[in-house]
């Protein structure tokens, strides 16, 4: 049973469009955390959000977190052909044995 | 550099060999992971060390068996390797000790079983 869902599982768009990615989960988390991965290479923490409701900006990426703690949401701005890769979000709980929960994983290309 | 690192980057094998990945993060970080990404990118938790002690050991065959010599290593042995076990492994740490479980991740091994 996947406990984090994400949407969509793929994505395809030109530079300079924006794009939100969805992150869902019927089940709440005590913080959300967003990874980026390149072809070839590990996911590489890109935010941590701790609050419902918390907006967090990161240039011309925005992370939102639910008021629930069940959802998220990813939103590029002007994407740029750097934004391409697979982007993952990951929930965690308060003692659970230090363990994170991925999401699906969202395949993201930005065609120049 | 401060890194998790890994060996092999590619691991080519026979079905039933046995195969080590190795691992090692100079962060200090007292918790170490592995998981297995498969075709379809899905990320899965296999093992987790605190401080050389298993503390997760999610439903992975047997076969695959976790060492922990100290704390700044965490190796993965599979034995009697099958097709299935073809995917990219991960090796991860975090800090211990407040923060939110944030993991760096190795440059990953991608394991083909023939």
């Amino acid at each position: 049973t996947q406990l984090l869902e994400q949407s969509p599982q793929f994505l395809s768009i030109q530079e300079g469009e924006n794009l939100t990615v969805y992150c869902n989960s019927s089940s709440v988390f005590s913080s959300l955390q967003w990874y980026r991965q390149e072809p070839g290479e590990g996911p590489v923490l890109l935010v941590t959000v701790v609050t419902g409701g918390e907006v967090k900006k990161l240039k011309r990426l925005t992370f939102q977190f639910g008021d629930a703690r069940k959802d998220s949401s990813l939103h590029i701005t002007a994407a740029q052909t750097g934004d391409t890769g697979l982007y993952l979000c990951a929930g965690g709980r308060s003692g659970s044995a230090r363990q994170l929960t991925f999401g699906s994983g969202t395949q993201l290309t930005v065609l120049p | 550099d401060t890194a998790v690192s890994q060996t092999p980057k590619y691991l080519v094998t026979q079905m039933g060999n046995d195969k080590s990945i190795k691992c090692e993060q100079n962060l200090g970080h007292d918790t170490m992971y592995w998981y297995k990404q498969d075709s379809k990118k899905f990320l899965k938790i296999m093992f987790s060390y605190n401080n050389k002690e298993l503390i997760i050991n999610e439903t992975v065959p047997n076969r695959f068996s976790p060492k922990s010599p100290d704390k700044a290593h965490l190796n993965l042995h599979i034995n009697s390797l099958e097709l299935g076990d073809s995917a990219v492994y991960f090796c991860a740490s975090s800090p211990q000790g407040g923060g939110y479980n944030e993991q760096f991740f190795g440059p990953g091994t991608r394991l083909t079983v023939l």
